[in-house]
């Protein structure tokens, strides 16, 4: 397993489009998280999961936004009628208990909204 | 990172020593990490304090004082490519999730 990946790397889109950005996870991470950040911010919270079920979602996520995790293994995010606000990088991580281990973060997935 | 707070720029000389603070709400504390990410990368793992003290691991350490709410990444012998952001990030959520800071941007000049 080489890792944490993400797909697609980058997504340019119209306002009021949908997309989805798909992760795929360490093999043996039961939970991942979606963050986004910014330029000159730090990674701000989503949402996670632990197997399939989604145990937490921030309240900075609006209703245009969704979350799956199906069979505990990749999940999807999808932003539905796209705004320029939401252009950022969308960043999947994985991890084992993380008082215990590290949070593994993928490369991202870049989004610009025109 | 509303409750994290670390300064947003540093400049270094090659050779030198730096230290980056971090400060965190200490309600509901299980833990603080820190991460490197260069631009246009993931964010890396440098190092987890839970209890208080120093955690050394080559030319980075880092310290941890849970009473002051209080941490700091040391970088020793720096070099042209620890020129990067420096995430200070606290557990949260019951020990669930990562709670980042806004981030340092260190830059190392010769």
């Amino acid at each position: 397993d080489t890792g944490v990946s993400q797909n697609p790397r980058h997504k340019i889109t119209k306002r009021g489009q949908n997309v989805t950005f798909r992760c795929d996870p360490i093999s043996e991470h039961n939970r991942l998280y979606w963050y986004r950040q910014t330029l000159g911010q730090g990674p701000e919270f989503l949402t996670y999961f632990q197997n399939e079920a989604q145990l937490e979602k921030s309240r900075l996520l609006s209703d245009r936004f969704s979350a799956e995790r199906p069979k505990g293994s990749f999940s999807t995010l999808e932003i539905q009628r796209t705004e320029q606000g939401d252009s950022a990088m969308y960043l999947c991580a994985s991890s084992l208990a993380l008082n215990t281990g590290e949070l593994f973060f993928g490369e991202g997935s870049r989004l610009t909204v025109l | 990172g509303q409750n994290i707070d670390q300064p947003t720029e540093m400049t270094a000389t090659e050779g030198a020593i730096v230290q980056i603070n971090c400060t965190y709400q200490t309600s509901g504390f299980n833990g603080l990490f820190w991460y490197q990410q260069h631009a246009g990368e993931a964010p890396t793992f440098l190092s987890y304090n839970v209890l208080d003290g120093l955690e050394e691991k080559g030319r980075f350490s880092s310290f941890l004082s849970r009473s002051k709410g209080y941490s700091y990444l040391l970088l020793k012998e720096l070099q042209m490519k620890d020129s990067a952001s420096y995430l200070c990030a606290q557990l949260t959520g019951g020990g669930n999730k990562l709670t980042f800071g806004t981030g340092t941007q260190l830059k190392v000049e010769l």
